[in-house]
């Protein structure tokens, strides 16, 4: 069964450093999505992405996040200057029209454990 | 903007028993309402979901029920396993195709044998 795939699993980087988080969507997926989930609190939504363009993003989707597809199979968020309060689990998630998946359902990855220290 | 309430946060039950979570929602607006299980260091996994045209739907032990009038929807697992036992999430979307899910806080589920 296809998978959304992210890497690294882990991530330990020092508070002011760059982030580069990687996702591979499902293939043939059309809309990307990343979510962050805070130690112990719910998964929360920062931006969708479609037709090589942000589509939503939240109030947390600040100038210090960015997103790019930059080739045809992977989906990447940049935090610029990471703070302590970035340190959470990112989820990234695939979805598209047609084909096995239902309608809307939004599959996600394994994530990606941020810590910042 | 949507805001999802979930409860309870903890639900312990035997093996054998129905579970049953139920969360409400904000705005009228959202009319796709899927839920999701985590297990330990793993992303959500849809294990349910629902569209507001519709007021039941079962999937084996897995059920989910949506009021549309009250804003509510839940979800019932019957003859709870010790592999039920993970967090539920629900969530709540606007059905224009691919909105952001909106989610409640979850539930730790623990099923003892």
């Amino acid at each position: 069964e296809p998978e959304v795939t992210q890497t690294p699993s882990h991530q330990v980087t020092q508070m002011g450093q760059e982030v580069i988080l990687r996702c591979v969507p499902i293939s043939n997926h059309l809309y990307f999505y990343w979510y962050r989930q805070i130690l112990g609190q719910k998964v929360e939504f920062l931006v969708s992405f479609y037709n090589n363009e942000i589509s939503e993003k939240s109030e947390i989707f600040d100038d210090q996040f960015s997103v790019e597809r930059p080739d045809g199979s992977n989906f990447t968020l940049k935090i610029r200057s990471t703070k302590l309060e970035d340190s959470a689990m990112y989820f990234c998630a695939s979805t598209g029209v047609g084909g096995t998946s239902s309608y809307n359902e939004q599959f996600f990855g394994p994530g990606t454990r941020l810590t910042v220290l | 903007g949507e805001n999802v309430e979930q409860h309870p946060s903890t639900l312990s039950v035997q093996e054998g028993d129905s579970a049953v979570i139920k969360c409400t929602y904000s705005d009228s607006a959202s009319n796709y309402f899927p839920w999701y299980k985590q297990e330990l260091g793993k992303g959500p996994q849809l294990i349910i979901d629902i569209r507001s045209n519709v007021g039941e739907k079962k999937d084996q032990r897995i059920a989910v029920t949506l009021n549309k009038t009250a804003k509510h929807f839940s979800l019932h697992i019957t003859e709870t396993q010790p592999e039920d036992s993970a967090v539920y999430f629900c969530a709540a979307s606007m059905n224009t195709g691919f909105q952001k899910l909106v989610f409640g806080t979850g539930t730790r589920l623990l099923v003892s044998p």
